[in-house]
């Protein structure tokens, strides 16, 4: 079936570098795709979305490149800060028959540990 | 402040016993939604409700069920028939139709013993 996964299951990288984390998905009839942070046994955050319709989007110190030609989806944290360390998720939109309905299909995860 | 509150925390079972997990929400969402959390694993969804009185099942439903009384609860039930419940348990609400803007709680760990 339809599915979203991620390339690499860690990321170490020094304070102040950038970091790039990466997710393939296979679903092209997704309408949205959303990236979240989750903190060891805290719930999933909201990080930044795009439609499927853009190509980038830019939030504060993160943006979120999509290449629909090969089904790519990255997140960039520009300057990464030891409180960026999380499990980064990708998910898509279920956006079947033109609803929306809450039905976030996940990736994997990748661990993204900054070192001081 | 307003939010999305799960309880317990943590929470123990004995095998064959059923266990509700709670999920509160004064956000004034309509839409709510409750997911399953394997270590390693992304979120895999058991049961999400548009609308007080109704509820669909997700992608893993088999064992658990819902009720949807009050819009502001969501409670979840793990039967006995789930036949491997230990998970990570997250409810999720949102405005209808607008999953992608879903606020999640933090979380109930099951744990059977």
């Amino acid at each position: 079936g339809e599915s979203v996964g991620l390339h690499l299951p860690t990321l170490s990288v020094q304070e102040g570098d950038n970091s790039i984390i990466n997710c393939a998905y296979s679903n092209s009839a997704s309408d949205y795709f959303i990236w979240y942070k989750q903190e060891s046994g805290k719930g999933p955050q909201f990080i930044i979305d795009i439609r499927s319709n853009m190509d980038k989007r830019q939030g504060q110190r993160v943006t979120v490149l999509l290449n629909k030609t090969v089904k790519h989806l990255s997140l960039q944290i520009a300057a990464t800060q030891p409180g960026d360390s999380a499990v980064y998720f990708c998910a898509e939109v279920d956006n079947a028959g033109g609803t929306s309905y809450g039905k976030l299909t996940f990736g994997q995860g990748t661990i993204l540990t900054v070192h001081p | 402040d307003g939010g999305i509150t799960q309880s317990p925390k943590y929470l123990f079972r004995k095998e064959g016993q059923n266990v509700t997990l709670s999920c509160e929400q004064n956000l004034n969402h309509d839409a709510m939604y409750w997911y399953r959390q394997d270590p390693g694993q992304g979120l895999r969804l058991i049961y999400y409700s548009q609308i007080v009185n109704d509820f669909q099942k997700g992608d893993i439903a088999e064992g658990y069920s819902v009720s949807r009384e009050k819009k502001e609860s969501f409670p979840l039930t793990v039967t006995s028939a789930q036949k491997n419940p230990t998970a990570f348990y997250l409810c999720a609400s949102s405005i209808p139709y607008r999953g992608r803007e879903a606020f999640f709680g933090q979380g109930t760990r099951l744990t059977v013993v």
